[in-house]
């Protein structure tokens, strides 16, 4: 089974729309990011969590909200999606511990969401 | 805005032949990783170096780290077609709480 899953992989909705995009780990990572990605711009960071009391806001917040339910779960929401929401949303995690300023990242296999 | 910035953009090679891509940096660092995404997948960790490494080997791939410019190049020896995919090299901008930065990418297509 994969550490890092999330659903939907696919979605097409429509503008104005409520949307809530989800990731859960059985990594047993503290620390949880949201990142879309666009042709030609690379990854840019949504929001991130350290753990289940923090949350942070990344490069490109506006328009998104973040909840942390749990240390295994951090779901995205787009409060009222946009065309310019179009992309492909990753999560990923990280570990806390002796090697955590060593922050390598885990992805999940991705989000693609449409919005038309 | 992006830490990172790879070079080239995209790379074509025959199989067999070495790839090797650049990555700028504008910070400080703890570390530097690359990153591989095969097409509208997931990115995978390949290897790390630590700003006080120079040099690191894993199977084909080798990456290099001079801070002194603040770059980093990885090297793919006797490229396969399976190399074909996007690689990205990301910092943490001399941060240890987690955060990384990715560049852009460098788009590796390897032919048979």
């Amino acid at each position: 089974d994969a550490d890092v899953t999330q659903t939907p992989r696919n979605r097409i909705t429509k503008t104005g729309k409520r949307i809530m995009l989800e990731c859960s780990q059985t990594k047993g990572h503290d620390r949880m990011y949201w990142y879309r990605q666009d042709p030609g711009l690379g990854l840019r960071l949504i929001y991130y969590s350290f753990d289940v009391k923090d949350i942070n806001k990344g490069e490109i917040s506006d328009g998104y909200s973040v909840s942390r339910q749990a240390q295994a779960k951090f779901s995205l929401s787009l409060e009222s999606a946009i065309p310019n929401q179009t992309a492909l949303y990753f999560c990923a995690t990280s570990d806390r511990g002796p090697r955590s300023s060593y922050n390598e990242q885990f992805f999940g296999p991705g989000t693609r969401l449409t919005v038309l | 805005s992006q830490q990172g910035e790879e070079d080239p953009q995209a790379l074509s090679i025959q199989e067999g032949e070495n790839a090797t891509m650049n990555c700028s940096y504008k910070t400080s660092i703890n570390n530097l990783q690359w990153y591989r995404q095969n097409s509208g997948r997931g990115l995978v960790h390949l290897i790390l170096i630590r700003s006080n490494e120079r040099e690191k080997h894993s199977g084909r791939l080798r990456v290099t780290l001079d801070t002194s410019k603040k770059s980093s190049s990885l090297l793919i020896t006797a490229s396969r077609a399976a190399d074909t995919a996007s690689y990205f090299c990301a910092t943490d901008r001399g941060s240890t709480l987690g955060r990384l930065y990715f560049g852009r990418g460098t788009q590796l297509t390897v032919w048979p």
